[in-house]
Parts: C-alpha cells; structure tokens; sequence
C-alpha cells in the first residue's frame, strides 16, 4: 500500500532563507511519481514539482527543487530564498505508474516571517 | 487559474438531502480526479474518471456517485448527506499521458447542517 509521511506539522523560516519540507514514502513499486503541491489560504490546490522515480537529476522549478534520495524514499522539497507569498500548507503525493490512486502526505504548514 | 471549473464554489444544506457537484476539466485533458478535503482526513482521493470510464476507486463512500459525460464534465453526487460529509471537494483534471500532474479547481465547500 502507498503511504506518504510529512512529519513536519509546521515550519518557520524567515523570509529570503531557504526551507526544506521533508516527505518520505513507502511504495513496493520501482515505476512512480512525485509530486508537491502548495494550498494557500485561499483554498486552492497549485501543483509545483513533480519527480519520476526513473529520473536521475533532481527536478528543480524555479525557486522550488526536489532533493530525491531513492535509496532511502525521500523526495524533500527546498524553497529557496523564501517569500511572504509562501506561507501556505505543502503537500507531498505520489502516484505509483499502474496504481489506482494518487496518494496525499497530510502536508506541512510553512509560515515565512518577515 | 487552473482552467478547471467547478460550480458552485459553496453549498449548505440539511443532513439527509442530495447534492450535485459540478467540474470541467482542462480542455483537452481526459481525466478527472475527485477529492475530499476534512479537517481529520486530510486529502482523500474519491474517484477517477477516464474519458467517461471509471478507472480508479478511492476512499469513496456507497451514498456517493460520479460520473463523466461524453462532454467531458463530471459530477459527484452525494446523498443521505451527514454531518461528516461537510468538506472541501476538488476536482482535477490531468492530460492523457505525461507525468500524470494534476490541475485542481477551486474546490466546492460543503457544509451540512
């Protein structure tokens, strides 16, 4: 069975630092996805990265960059230079290649302090 | 914005009744994903749908229903409501092929009361 673990409930980080998100998963699958997405306050669900389990390099989308470590199932996010607009509750997913469902971590809550 | 669309964005009503819940995909995009969002469950995946098949089947309760019609639009009924029920649904959508990434809507707030 799939299973997503954010143990981070909450995090601060002061604005313009760098932030890591961990997110560790259990799968029994060699092909899947990695996924993070942000949910602002307002509600709606933004899609930032996404990581194949095949891919050798760590996805990187702007500010945002995914420091996966196959070995040991992790698929951290990195924020880097943080910003007040970031403060947002982070969710870590995956999706196994044939697997039935697209799995949600219970996410972690970033708050940038100015 | 997303591109997908869901109507109406909230919604009270009395336990025991039935409510419809609306969502447009992508254009283009053929799947569409439906998910229940509580303050104890966190983010449980509902539904899949295919270019109108389902195709994958998550924490969904038997008093809730989905379908896909040739349009592409979906809609989650959910009947017999309870107290429980009351959460954020979003709907997604995702592009045959490619990285499975999903494009959620603005999701609808249920409240029962």
């Amino acid at each position: 069975a799939q299973k997503i673990t954010q143990t981070q409930p909450g995090m601060f980080v002061q604005e313009k630092e760098a932030v890591t998100l961990d997110c560790t998963y259990d799968t029994s699958d060699q092909s899947y996805g990695l996924f993070w997405y942000k949910q602002p306050s307002s509600g709606e669900m933004i899609f930032l990265i996404y990581q194949g389990s095949y891919d050798e390099q760590n996805a990187t989308e702007g500010r945002y960059s995914l420091n996966f470590q196959k070995a040991r199932k992790s698929a951290n996010l990195v924020i880097s230079a943080s910003q007040l607009g970031d403060s947002a509750m982070y969710f870590c997913a995956m999706r196994e290649l044939y697997g039935q469902n697209f799995v949600f971590g219970p996410g972690t809550r970033l708050s940038v302090l100015p | 914005d997303s591109g997908v669309t869901q109507t109406p964005k909230h919604l009270i009503t009395a336990t025991g009744q039935r409510v419809t819940l609306r969502c447009s995909p992508r254009s283009g995009d053929l799947s569409v994903y439906w998910y229940q969002q509580s303050l104890d469950q966190g983010l449980q995946f509902l539904i899949q749908y295919y270019n109108g098949e389902e195709r994958a089947k998550g924490n969904i309760l038997e008093r809730f229903s989905a379908q896909q019609f040739p349009d592409l639009h979906s809609e989650l009924n959910l009947s017999s409501l309870e107290l429980g029920d009351s959460a954020l649904y979003f709907c997604a959508s995702s592009a045959p092929g490619g990285n499975n990434e999903q494009f959620f809507g603005p999701g609808t707030r249920l409240t029962v009361l």
